[in-house]
């Protein structure tokens, strides 16, 4: 498996613009997470779903942040409208629900809100 | 609620000095116990892990032991290389359900660089 893949791996846009990143989980893996990395605030939860199912959003900054998983394979973290203080690096990260297995992240996407 | 406080940093060693990251840790219960490093450019990779108390985890010569009097779980590693510069952070799960370890409480970070 070639783990889990993010895209974009940078993501440049401007103040007000709508973002979309995107993330693929381990095949079979049925938990996914997502993260958000900034200096100030390190690494926060922002949600996580099981079975394509968001069981805890708490961590979602504001109402402009909004996550889906239309199926197993595919996770999509939207801003809309961007603001510079939401640039930070966006990890995606999956696991097993069994099997006393770590979660496994991905690369990440550098989002950087001018 | 939980938190997790790791040793700040930078810590800039030479190559073969030993290593000690400080991690303390509050959470109700019994968390499980991860490291985890980030090298430059990349995601998070778990390093090492403990489930219970006493445990010790260990990987490529880095230990952690789960220490639940002190609410501790230290990194060491006796004798370090170019190759671990990296940061490295402390993190705690209370399970996101079943026994799935992704619903992790992290520390700051620990931004290591060893010397030749």
């Amino acid at each position: 498996d070639a783990g889990v893949i993010q895209s974009p791996r940078h993501e440049v846009t401007e103040m007000g613009q709508e973002v979309t990143l995107r993330c693929k989980p381990i095949s079979g893996h049925d938990y996914l997470f997502w993260y958000r990395q900034t200096m100030m605030r390190g690494l926060e939860l922002l949600i996580y779903f099981n079975n394509n199912v968001p069981i805890d959003d708490s961590g979602m900054p504001e109402d402009r942040f909004s996550a889906k998983m239309p199926n197993a394979s595919f996770s999509t973290l939207k801003i809309q409208p961007s603001e510079p203080r939401d640039s930070a690096v966006y990890f995606c990260a999956s696991s097993l629900t069994w099997g006393n297995t770590e979660a496994f992240f991905g690369q990440g996407t550098r989002l950087t809100v001018v | 609620g939980n938190s997790v406080t790791q040793m700040e940093g930078p810590v800039t060693l030479s190559e073969e000095a030993f290593l000690t990251i400080n991690c303390t840790y509050t959470a109700t219960g019994y968390p499980s116990l991860f490291w985890y490093v980030q090298y430059p450019g990349e995601g998070l990779q778990l390093l090492l892990k403990a489930t219970k108390a006493d445990d010790k985890g260990s990987n490529k010569g880095f230990e952690a032991t789960y220490r639940k009097e002190t609410t501790s779980f230290h990194l060491e590693k006796g004798s370090v290389q170019v190759s671990d510069s990296a940061v490295y952070f402390c993190a705690l799960s209370r399970d996101a359900g079943g026994t799935s370890y992704g619903k992790l409480t992290f520390g700051q970070g620990t931004i290591l660089t060893v010397h030749p």
